[in-house]
Formats: C-alpha cells, sequence, structure tokens
C-alpha cells in the first residue's frame, strides 16, 4: 500500500486478555517502530526493529509487551493480561533506514475495559 | 530525565495570522529535530526537519529555528488556514539513544475563522 497500514483501527478487550496488533510498513522500509500514545500526550517509544530482529526494546513497559517481525516487512505487537492501563493508541512508524523520516500510521486504538 | 517538551499547550489564531509553536529540548547531544502534525484519530504527520548544524530551514508556509543555545526549536506557519488546526510535536533524536525519535508534549493549535 501507499502508507503504513495498522490492523485493527480500534480493539476493545477486556481486563486480563490477549491483544495482537498488526502493521504493515511501507514496502522497502527496513525500519520499522512501534510508539504508544495516550490522550493529551506525545508518542512514546516502545521498540524499534530493524530487519527482522529488535534494535532496541528498551521501551516495551514490561514483559507483558512482545513484539515480532519474522520476515522483516509485517510486524506483530502481542499484549498479554491486558490491563486498564494499557489502554492507549498505538502507532506503527517505517522508515527506509535508521537514519530517515518516519512514516506514521493511523494507529490501533486499545480500550482494555 | 532528557525530555523535550512545549511552552503552550494550547494556541489559538486569527486565520491569515502567523502561528508560531515553541518547544525546549534539554541534551545539548541531540542532532535532528522533527516537527509532526496530527490531526484527530489520525498519525503524526511530517512537516518538517532540521539537522543541528542548521539553525534555520523553509518549507512551505512553514519554518523551523533552531538555536542551539538555549536548546529552543520554534515552527513557525506563515498565513495560517483553517486546515492547520492539529496538535504539532516537536521531536528529538538523541545519537547515543539509537535511532528512536523523544517527542514532547504537544501543542494545540486551534485557527479562528
Amino acid at each position: 500500500g501507499a502508507g503504513v497500514s495498522q490492523t485493527p483501527s480500534n480493539k476493545v478487550t477486556e481486563k486480563g486478555k490477549y491483544v495482537e496488533l498488526r502493521c504493515d510498513p511501507i514496502s522497502g522500509h527496513t525500519a520499522l517502530y512501534w510508539y504508544r500514545q495516550s490522550l493529551g500526550q506525545g508518542p512514546e517509544f516502545l521498540i524499534y526493529f530493524q530487519g527482522t530482529g529488535a534494535a532496541d526494546d528498551s521501551g516495551l513497559p514490561n514483559d507483558r509487551f512482545f513484539a515480532v517481525r519474522p520476515e522483516g516487512s509485517v510486524s506483530t505487537l502481542k499484549i498479554q493480561r491486558t490491563e486498564r492501563g494499557d489502554s492507549a493508541v498505538y502507532l506503527c512508524a517505517s522508515s527506509l533506514s535508521n537514519t530517515g523520516e518516519l512514516f506514521f500510521g493511523e494507529g490501533s486504538r486499545l480500550t482494555v475495559l | 530525565g532528557e525530555s523535550v517538551g512545549l511552552h503552550l499547550p494550547t494556541l489559538s489564531v486569527q486565520e491569515g495570522d502567523n502561528s508560531i509553536i515553541n518547544c525546549a529540548y534539554s541534551n545539548s547531544a541531540s542532532d535532528y529535530f522533527i516537527w509532526y502534525k496530527q490531526e484527530s484519530g489520525k498519525g503524526p504527520q511530517f512537516i518538517i526537519d532540521i539537522r543541528s548544524n542548521m539553525d534555520k530551514r523553509q518549507g512551505q508556509r512553514v519554518t523551523v529555528l533552531l538555536n542551539k543555545t538555549v536548546k529552543h526549536l520554534s515552527l513557525q506557519i506563515a498565513a495560517t488556514q483553517p486546515g492547520d488546526s492539529a496538535v504539532y510535536f516537536c521531536a528529538e533524536n538523541i545519537p547515543a539513544a539509537g535511532n528512536k525519535l523523544t517527542f514532547g508534549g504537544g501543542t494545540r493549535v486551534l485557527v479562528k475563522p
């Protein structure tokens, strides 16, 4: 596609459930980023992939959060045992290289009841 | 800790006037700065960037100024239009922290007709 695609756009789940959020980056972009944005705040870095490997996962808040990018393209952010505090918009971005402009998707809004 | 912040959370501007959005950063090692625009329900959209070896960069109706002496960044929008209404974020890249952008808290710009 022309831009970064994220699915689902909205996800409502119950506390304790498992959630997967998908990101389809711009074709050919080797770098992929996940950010989390709470209401009224700027995006917060979670994890960054260069190719298939996680180059920096220092922003993941705890071990309930995990992300993969097995073939160096699509990435999935996985959240186990969701908590109400996980409610936020999860943004994915990609760039042509690890020094280039970041192109963001429209985000997946997660609501944990 | 190191952070990027904004002085004004909300800026009301008359249509046709110029807008100035300010941002302070605290890490003198930051080498790259970007301004993003985010409309409601959408992901951040790149506006303009500037590297630390420059003090001014112009785009279409936008100018970014960088003052490294006081660690200050500003975005000027000329002839503000209703479509400029959005939240604006500045972001910085700290080389030692890897290629991940650190975002400030955002300024909402409201354009009055």
